[in-house]
């Protein structure tokens, strides 16, 4: 396995369009986590999955924000009317590996987000 | 609510020690954590700590946890060029599957 996959690295859009991020987690692990990180700041929760459920979605996500896992494998992030203030790093993690869990989170390298 | 604070920057000269220091507010932690993110680069953990131990130690990396006062620190030993980074600490708790709480980050400047 090749870790967490990313995908596209970067994306550059105009303000009121929509875009969507995808995850590709590592294969065994059963939770897989979105965050946002602005400059400076650590990473802020957005959404959560265990296997195909969203268990848990941050009261400050907007309704613009959705996520899904259909199969319980990657996950895609879409943001709707972008804004610039959602200008950010969109990161996935994932954990939960089988009989070794420790909470640890693998990240993948990000989605930088860029609206004019 | 919980929190994690560190301090924003940390400097130290090459070859020195570097000890990285963060505050967490909720006792009933199961693990901690240290991530450390290179610029433009994801988030790659370190190390982690269960929260029954007080101390850990892996190479140049040695970690403290003092429940008493609610205290993690990291140390690097012989700080090199390739440890300037933003070093982030954060918590986790078993019954909430493990979402974590983050701190700021504090950003190692290595001196030559």
């Amino acid at each position: 396995d090749t870790g967490v996959s990313q995908n596209p690295r970067h994306k550059i859009t105009k303000r009121g369009q929509n875009v969507t991020f995808r995850c590709d987690p590592i294969s065994e692990h059963n939770r897989l986590y979105w965050y946002r990180q602005t400059l400076g700041q650590g990473p802020e929760f957005l959404t959560y999955f265990q296997n195909e459920a969203q268990l848990e979605k941050s009261r400050l996500l907007s309704d613009r924000f959705s996520a899904e896992r259909p199969k319980g494998s990657f996950s895609t992030l879409e943001i709707q009317r972008t804004e610039q203030g959602d200008s950010a790093m969109y990161l996935c993690a994932s954990s939960g590996r089988a009989g070794a869990d420790t909470g640890e989170l693998f990240f993948g390298e990000g989605s930088r987000l860029t609206v004019l | 609510g919980e929190d994690v604070e560190q301090s924003l920057f940390l400097s130290v000269r090459e070859g020195d020690s570097s000890v990285i220091n963060c505050t967490y507010t909720d006792s009933s932690s199961t693990y901690l954590y240290w991530y450390k993110q290179e610029p433009g680069a994801g988030l790659q953990l370190l190390t982690y700590i269960f929260s029954n131990m007080d101390m850990k130690q892996d190479q140049r990396l040695t970690v403290l946890l003092n429940k008493k006062d609610k205290h993690l620190s990291l140390r690097i030993a012989d700080t090199q060029t390739g440890d300037s980074a933003i070093y982030f600490c954060a918590e986790s708790y078993m019954d909430s599957n493990y979402q974590l709480i983050w701190g700021a980050g504090t950003k190692l400047i290595i001196k030559p």
